[in-house]
């Protein structure tokens, strides 16, 4: 079944930009699926970052739209998130997920999530 | 409104039936989907859709919903239940994701 795994650096530099991976097994990036990144601050609930199509097409949370790019890798069967300007606030654990096929059934897959803290 | 609201808390004793209710205008066009979350782990989903549950989801977890408020029913608590839990939903405009506040579950 599908597995996704992701990764990047545990920490970042307030100023800096958060750059993380998710990459995708057991399964094709270009499947009739969107693919989601979600964060949950230290005792806090989940905040949706943004989600992208195999296409190129993404949506993001208007709260994050200005910071946030999130792009993919046919090739490597992999999807990435940059946030940029970070602070303490982004600090957070950084999941990426897989939405359901008909794209309103929530998020049916995801990764172990990763740890990422903003400090100098 | 992109907002889901969920109460904080709640509790139920080991055996009986709880349930944890999300409320939203975007929960009167789009179905909500329900989380379970344990500490240090990922969130599972539980329910999707009027009321599914992923293979491996007991069948004690059910979903319902009415106008904009959507509910997950936990029929015979057990200890294993205890977890946040969280919904979520398409947005009114159905292109973007809302999360729901979360609901800390305690088993007695």
């Amino acid at each position: 079944q599908v597995q996704l795994q992701e990764s990047g650096p545990g920490l970042v530099k307030p100023s800096g930009t958060l750059s993380l991976t998710c990459a995708v097994s057991g399964g094709s990036i270009s499947s009739s699926n969107w693919w989601s990144w979600v964060r949950q601050p230290p005792g806090k609930g989940l905040e949706w970052i943004g989600e992208i199509y195999h296409s190129g097409s993404t949506n993001y949370n208007p709260s994050l739209k200005s910071r946030v790019t999130i792009s993919v890798d046919k090739s490597k069967n992999q999807f990435s998130l940059k946030l940029s300007s970070v602070t303490a606030a982004d600090t957070a654990v950084y999941y990426c997920a897989r939405d359901s096929e008909d794209d309103s059934s929530g998020m049916d897959v995801w990764g172990q999530g990763t740890t990422v803290t903003v400090s100098s | 409104s992109s907002e889901l609201t969920q109460d904080p808390a709640v509790s139920v004793a080991l055996g009986q039936t709880v349930r944890i209710t999300c409320q939203g205008d975007s929960l009167r066009s789009y179905y909500a989907s329900w989380y379970q979350q344990k500490p240090g782990q990922a969130p599972v989903l539980v329910i999707y859709g009027k009321n599914n549950r992923p293979s491996g989801i007991p069948d004690r977890f059910s979903g319902s919903s009415s106008g904009n408020t959507a509910s997950l029913t936990i029929t015979g608590a057990q200890a294993e239940d205890e977890a946040d839990y969280y919904c979520n939903s398409r947005d009114s405009s159905g292109n973007l994701w809302v999360f729901g506040g979360g609901t800390k579950l305690t088993v007695l």
